[in-house]
């Protein structure tokens, strides 16, 4: 049982560079999310997508574009990493909006 | 922005006590979540709640509708369930998340 898979684990960007997170989940789920985790902050919602070809901004969008390759798949990209965004990122999926959320093991990004 | 806020920010028990994290929220939520962040980072959900209560081994959650509060509790608690806990509010669409409670249980 795969679950919700994220890959890179770790990446270490320098300012300016681009970066694409990756997700995959396979629990035939319509809902995918994006969230970064900062120190005293709680997760913060940064795009999601409620269904296969449908995407929304969440809470801090800025920065992000994120693609639903296609019902499994949910892409985050940093066009022009900053060191703002230096963060544990976790994508997570759902069966739906606002039921239980599974979630990856996350993605430690630090932007240099 | 609708706020959700725990407390205890930390807590550190002996092991078989009895441990309560609380939760409490601004109106409009539809349901409320509580999860569990171990230590190596991974997030796992433990309850999803819109009203009463659930069980869950030595875990229980609850909630109160009309005073907009929420409290996880663990039983017997064990040095395996330190770990950070995590309560979250579905607003719409959305989940905004408290900021969490890290947990310390000592043999």
């Amino acid at each position: 049982n795969a679950g919700v898979t994220q890959t890179p684990k770790f990446q270490v960007l320098k300012t300016g560079q681009s970066m694409t997170l990756q997700c995959a989940q396979d629990m035939n789920h319509n809902s995918m999310y994006w969230y970064r985790q900062d120190p005293g902050m709680g997760l913060r919602l940064i795009y999601y997508s409620a269904s296969e070809g449908t995407t929304d901004k969440g809470e801090v969008p800025n920065g992000y574009n994120v693609s639903r390759l296609n019902k499994r798949e949910f892409s985050l990209r940093l066009e022009s990493a900053a060191p703002s965004q230096t963060s544990v990122y976790f994508c997570a999926s759902s069966v739906s909006l606002n039921t239980e959320a599974f979630f990856g093991q996350g993605t430690r990004l630090t932007v240099v | 922005k609708n706020e959700v806020e725990q407390s205890p920010q930390n807590l550190t028990a002996q092991e078989g006590e009895f441990i309560t994290i609380n939760c409490s929220y601004s109106v409009g939520i539809s349901a409320l979540h509580w999860l569990q962040q171990h230590p190596g980072g991974g997030i796992v959900s433990l309850f999803m709640l819109s009203s009463g209560k659930k069980k869950h081994g030595r875990l229980i959650a609850t909630i109160n509708i009309q005073e907009k509060h929420s409290s996880l509790h663990i039983t017997a608690s064990h040095p395996r369930d330190s770990a950070v806990y995590i309560c979250a509010g579905n607003y719409g669409n959305q989940f905004y998340f408290g900021t969490g409670t890290s947990l310390t249980v000592i043999p």
